[in-house]
């Protein structure tokens, strides 16, 4: 079982739609859980980070992690032609960059 | 805004040459990366450097690979004899502190495409 899954995609969603982009792990050692959004021709960044459970909202961005069922979720409400990207899941069991766990992507595009 | 910016964008090279990939971290930041991303596959963790030391290396960072910093702005990987398999897209990342990200945010370069002939 890998550590990390996350559905490639690609999704496609009109313009105004919400976006949930899903990834799921195996090791119950998690602790921090990010999302990076990766534009073509570019290096991730990272959009939203959360410390154990719960939701964290940024924007039209919302993060929940639910522990129990080792589940990560990001909500994009309003979604724009601009968010369309690759979105990365990653984790770690402690906050040293150098344990991140990187889930594959989802290609997500918003049609206008 | 301040930027990691990579070179060169994109390299080739036969199998067994040496390369060397360089990347220009923010100013200001101390903590310098490596990560790898072949083709269709994750981001994967290589080396992490501070102080002019490795401070972290994966099982992918073998003695075929190499960092330094030659000057103060400069923070390089080396591979010496390329394999076919260590095609991939390398990133290059810098953070003012070791704690990201529940303190700090990691900054990515837009990445090297090096492909193995």
């Amino acid at each position: 079982q890998k550590e990390v899954e996350q559905d490639p995609g690609p999704l496609s969603v009109p313009e105004g739609a919400i976006v949930s982009l899903n990834c799921t792990y195996s090791n119950s050692a998690f602790q921090y859980f990010m999302w990076y959004r990766q534009y073509s021709r570019k290096g991730p960044e990272l959009l939203m980070y959360t410390y154990s459970s719960g939701n964290k909202e940024d924007g039209r961005f919302t993060a929940q992690v639910d522990k129990s069922s080792k589940y990560i979720s990001l909500f994009i409400r309003d979604s724009q032609p601009s968010d369309s990207a690759t979105y990365l899941c990653a984790m770690s069991w402690d906050s040293s960059a150098s344990k991140i766990i990187f889930g594959s992507g989802t290609r997500l595009s918003i049609r206008p | 805004e301040p930027e990691v910016t990579q070179t060169p964008s994109h390299q080739v090279t036969q199998m067994g040459q040496e390369v060397i990939l360089r990347c220009v971290p923010i100013s200001n930041h101390l903590y310098f990366y490596w990560y790898r991303q072949i083709l269709g596959q994750k981001v994967e963790f290589l080396v992490s450097f501070y102080n002019n030391e490795i401070s972290e290396k994966s099982e992918i960072f073998d003695d075929q690979f190499s960092v330094e910093r030659p000057d103060g702005s400069n923070f390089t990987l080396k591979i010496r004899s390329t394999k076919l398999e260590d095609s991939a897209m390398y990133f290059c990342a810098s953070s003012v502190s070791d704690r990201a990200p529940s303190t700090d945010t990691q900054y990515f370069g837009p990445g090297t495409r090096l492909t193995v002939l």
